[in-house]
């Protein structure tokens, strides 16, 4: 069975421009939670969706948006792109919410110029 | 207050020694899960090993276990027989009441093997 995959994997891009990553989760989970890691703030919780709905929502401005679509791939943007953006996102997903455990894909790398 | 502390930003171990990387946890939810995960310079987070908090045994994953004591709030991953490609990051997570998937992680641990 594939694991959990994101794409770009790398990503460069200025201050100010929008982006979009791609996650597409192990086939049958329904459950899809964004991570951003960072050398200072470690790694933070962005989204949770399950069934194309945000079940749970982290601690970032509203330029941080995500969905889910029917076939449980997700898809996140960062609009007005600030330097402070540059991250390693890290998708995962689960069967369900709550009893199982998070498979994490590669991540992609984004950086802000 | 932090949720999940890891005290050892760096540890050391010989190849074929046990190591014991060290997580504490703060949490009123009598419902939560602690997971270890490894995650290599190339960055993908890696599964090892998952206990719950009402699991009556410590979890083992071959040469993984988690030695939970729950009334000290400790869940130390021990890795047995070290090998050189368990040079990593090692990063305890929590995860709380029966509401979310949602993972709160320690600062981490950066695990060096040496021959």
């Amino acid at each position: 069975k594939a694991g959990v995959t994101q794409t770009p994997r790398y990503l460069i891009k200025t201050r100010g421009q929008q982006v979009t990553l791609s996650c597409s989760p192990i086939s049958g989970h329904r459950s899809v939670s964004w991570y951003q890691q960072t050398p200072g703030q470690g790694l933070q919780f962005l989204f949770e969706y399950f069934s194309e709905t945000q079940r749970n929502k982290g601690n970032f401005p509203g330029r941080f948006s995500g969905r889910q679509f029917s076939n449980s791939r997700s898809e996140m943007n960062v609009s007005t792109l600030e330097l402070g953006d540059s991250a390693l996102y890290l998708c995962a997903s689960s069967l369900r919410v709550n009893t199982d455990t998070q498979y994490f894909g590669p991540g992609t790398r984004l950086t802000v110029l | 207050a932090q949720k999940i502390t890891q005290t050892q930003p760096g540890m050391f171990v010989q190849e074929k020694e046990a190591v014991t990387l060290d997580c504490t946890y703060d949490t009123s939810d009598p419902s939560y899960g602690l997971f270890w995960y490894k995650q290599p310079s190339s960055g993908e987070m890696i599964f090892l090993i998952y206990q719950g908090s009402y699991d009556q045994q410590n979890a083992t994953e071959g040469r993984y276990s988690l030695n939970f004591q729950k009334a000290r709030k400790s869940a130390n991953l021990v890795i047995s027989a070290s090998q050189l490609g368990d040079s990593a990051m090692y990063f305890c997570a929590m995860r709380e009441g029966r509401g979310y998937s949602t993972l709160t992680f320690g600062k981490g641990t950066m695990l060096l093997v040496s021959p």
